[in-house]
């Protein structure tokens, strides 16, 4: 297993277009979070599952916004209509219950 | 202010020097993270710890419960540490709950 794994790595998007991420898990980890990090800053919650099943939502994942998980194992992340205050660093992470993190290399989104 | 606060912001040393990096949090948490960050975004998890202290190599993270602080060490620090420190803190049930960040502390050693 080589870790967290997202892709693509890098995404260069015009304002308005939809965009997907995916994340792969290791895959023996139950839980799978999706966090965003703009610069300068530290991460902020957007979403987590437990298996397949989303159990949480920030405020900050607004309409815009839909991940999934399908069966449990990959995830992906949709943004519709994007805007440029969408441009940020996407985080994937996933751990199992009680144990802690490994965190994906993350998906850096430009708007233009 | 934010739930998790970490000092200081920016950090610069030189090559052998012992570094200390500060998290101050608000809520009642299940475990708290230290974090590692290099340039280009990938997040390396250096400790997870809900008491006393842990040790990997150079690295010692302490934490206090009853003051809700935990400090970061670095013995004999190298270049090759420069790299974003992130405290995050757990508050849900469970050790492996979703995470609260600090804004992460800049650190630079100089040869």
């Amino acid at each position: 297993d080589t870790g967290v794994s997202q892709d693509p790595r890098h995404k260069i998007t015009k304002r308005g277009q939809n965009v997907t991420f995916r994340c792969d898990p290791i895959s023996e980890h139950n839980r799978l979070y999706w966090y965003r990090q703009t610069l300068g800053q530290g991460p902020e919650f957007l979403t987590y599952f437990q298996n397949e099943a989303q159990l949480e939502k920030s405020r900050l994942l607004s309409d815009r916004f839909s991940a999934e998980r399908p069966k449990g194992s990959f995830s992906t992340l949709e943004i519709q209509r994007t805007e440029q205050g969408d441009s940020a660093m996407y985080l994937c992470a996933s751990s199992l219950v009680y144990y802690g993190y490994t965190f994906g290399s993350g998906t850096r989104l430009t708007v233009v | 202010k934010n739930e998790v606060e970490q000092s200081p912001q920016n950090l610069t040393a030189q090559e052998g020097e012992f570094i200390t990096i500060n998290c101050s949090y608000s809520v009642g948490i299940s475990a708290l993270h230290w974090l590692q960050q290099h340039p280009g975004g990938g997040i390396v998890s250096l400790f997870m710890l809900s008491s006393g202290k842990k040790k990997h190599g150079r690295l010692i993270a302490t934490i206090n419960i009853q003051e809700k602080h935990s400090s970061l060490h670095i013995t004999a620090s190298h270049p090759r540490d420069s790299a974003v420190y992130i405290c995050a803190v757990g508050s849900g049930e469970t050790s492996g709950s979703r995470l609260t960040f600090g804004e992460g502390t800049q650190l630079t050693v100089n040869p």
